[in-house]
């Protein structure tokens, strides 16, 4: 079953705002992870935030982490159309192997 | 290329039969997982090695699924009798022991059932 939900479930917006997606989770967590999938390029890793990190940069991407709430967001900054996808997060359990735990995804239309 | 290869990419079947689906990791990845990822749904776990040894096989659905890796690299994922709630997308990923979290996918094998 999915670890969470992640809100919206679809979003549009135009080349040069701002998309925010949001990530909620069930269990303690090690760590949750971003990932991306478009038909062209399958289901990419973007970013990592450890459970005892609150926020992490890396280029465009600006993830936050509230474990008090089971909660993560993902900023993608000055959008593209390239940016067009879904969007998933996943999280490793504490004590959950190897498992990643995938929510249902947000997806991301970026019009010119 | 070096990424995560899988094999064949769209597959069709008819209700009953067996499929076998193929993963090549990237060379070198210890570790290799596969998912089922449902149309509109985020993709689920289905089973985890470690070299040849299968670790975690909590997620494959039925005793229908099973997965080898008998050499610790190609991985075949097998569904026997397959039935028509079996139809979706078939992840492979691997990740290296050094940097274990960040899984690496394959572009998938969507498979559909009539």
């Amino acid at each position: 079953s999915q670890q969470g939900e992640e809100d919206p479930q679809a979003l549009s917006i135009q080349e040069g705002e701002n998309a925010t997606m949001n990530c909620s989770y069930k269990t303690s967590i090690n760590n949750l992870q971003w990932y991306r999938q478009n038909s062209g390029r399958g289901l990419v890793h973007l970013i990592l935030i450890r459970s005892n990190e609150r926020e992490k940069h890396s280029g465009r991407l600006r993830v936050t982490l509230d474990t008090s709430k089971k909660s993560s967001s993902l900023l993608i900054t000055a959008s593209r159309a390239a940016d067009t996808a879904s969007y998933f997060c996943a999280t490793y359990p504490t004590g959950g192997g190897n498992k990643l735990t995938f929510g249902t995804g947000t997806q991301l239309k970026v019009e010119l | 290329g070096a990424g995560v290869s899988q094999s064949p990419r769209y597959k069709v079947a008819k209700r009953g039969q067996d499929v076998a689906l193929r993963c090549d990791p990237i060379s070198g990845h210890v570790s290799l997982f596969w998912y089922q990822q449902a149309l509109g749904q985020g993709p689920e776990f289905l089973t985890y090695f470690q070299n040849e040894a299968q670790l975690d096989k909590s997620g494959l659905p039925s005793d229908r699924f099973f997965a080898e890796r008998p050499e610790g690299s190609v991985s075949t994922l097998k569904i026997q009798r397959t039935q028509q709630e079996d139809s979706a997308v078939y992840l492979c990923a691997s990740s290296s022991y050094l940097r274990e979290n960040e899984q690496f996918f394959g572009p998938g094998t969507r498979l559909t059932v009539l």
